[in-house]
């Protein structure tokens, strides 16, 4: 079954250094993975994805997400972080012979502290 | 470009009562999937539909149902509300044909079941 985890529940993190959200997935074939970041009271805004190509992947807000096959993970990074990162980010995935179900992970919430 | 509307904003219902939300997908956008997020947790798909007939569903009971309208708005409705039904539900629309890919999601609903 395809399932993805989010390894840590919560990140606290000074305001400009780096951080790093981790995100493994199960999949035996292709998939497209996805980052999403939800600020509170808000729906989910897309930060970047990974369809295929490079697997280095730049978003918005200065994040970027490496994908890696072998361990089957897509970090995202982001080398300075801002208070107003403070926020719900969520991994997702879809895997082709799922059909078309995206399937979330259970979230990290960023804690930018100044 | 007018982006996903959701409606209402917040609702408060009854256990045993229906209710009916609504989504306006973003412009040109043909395919609709509704989500279920629960405090604390990743958001769970609901069912998705493309061109008004539904393409996929996830484990939820026959109680949840939904439409989609020519004009690719969406209502998701619940019957026979159960406590547990108490979530921000989420709509999503995308542009390629049945695809979870590259969705586009609105700020959501926040149900109260009392």
């Amino acid at each position: 079954a395809q399932s993805v985890t989010q390894l840590d529940s919560q990140v606290p993190v000074f305001e400009e250094a780096p951080v790093e959200l981790r995100c493994n997935y199960s999949s035996s074939v292709s998939v497209y993975l996805f980052w999403y970041v939800q600020y509170p009271n808000q729906g989910l805004q897309l930060l970047l994805k990974y369809l295929s190509g490079s697997t280095l992947v730049k978003g918005i807000n200065g994040f970027e997400a490496e994908f890696n096959k072998s361990q089957t993970s897509f970090h995202l990074r982001k080398p300075s972080v801002h208070i107003s990162d403070t926020a719900e980010y969520f991994c997702a995935a879809v895997a082709m012979e799922y059909g078309n179900k995206l399937v979330f992970g259970a979230g990290t919430i960023l804690r930018v502290k100044s | 470009e007018t982006g996903v509307t959701q409606s209402p904003t917040h609702l408060i219902k009854t256990r045993g009562q229906q209710v009916t939300l609504r989504c306006s997908s973003q412009s040109g956008h043909n395919t609709v999937s509704w989500y279920q997020q629960a405090l604390g947790q990743g958001p769970q798909f609901i069912f998705q539909y493309y061109r008004e007939e539904e393409n996929g569903r996830g484990n939820f009971p026959p109680r949840f149902s939904g439409l989609q309208f020519p004009n690719y708005s969406s209502e998701l409705n619940v019957n026979a509300l159960e406590l547990d039904d108490s979530a921000l539900y989420l709509c999503a629309s995308s542009l390629v044909r049945g695809s979870s890919y590259e969705q586009y999601f609105g700020p959501g609903t926040r149900l109260t079941v009392t």
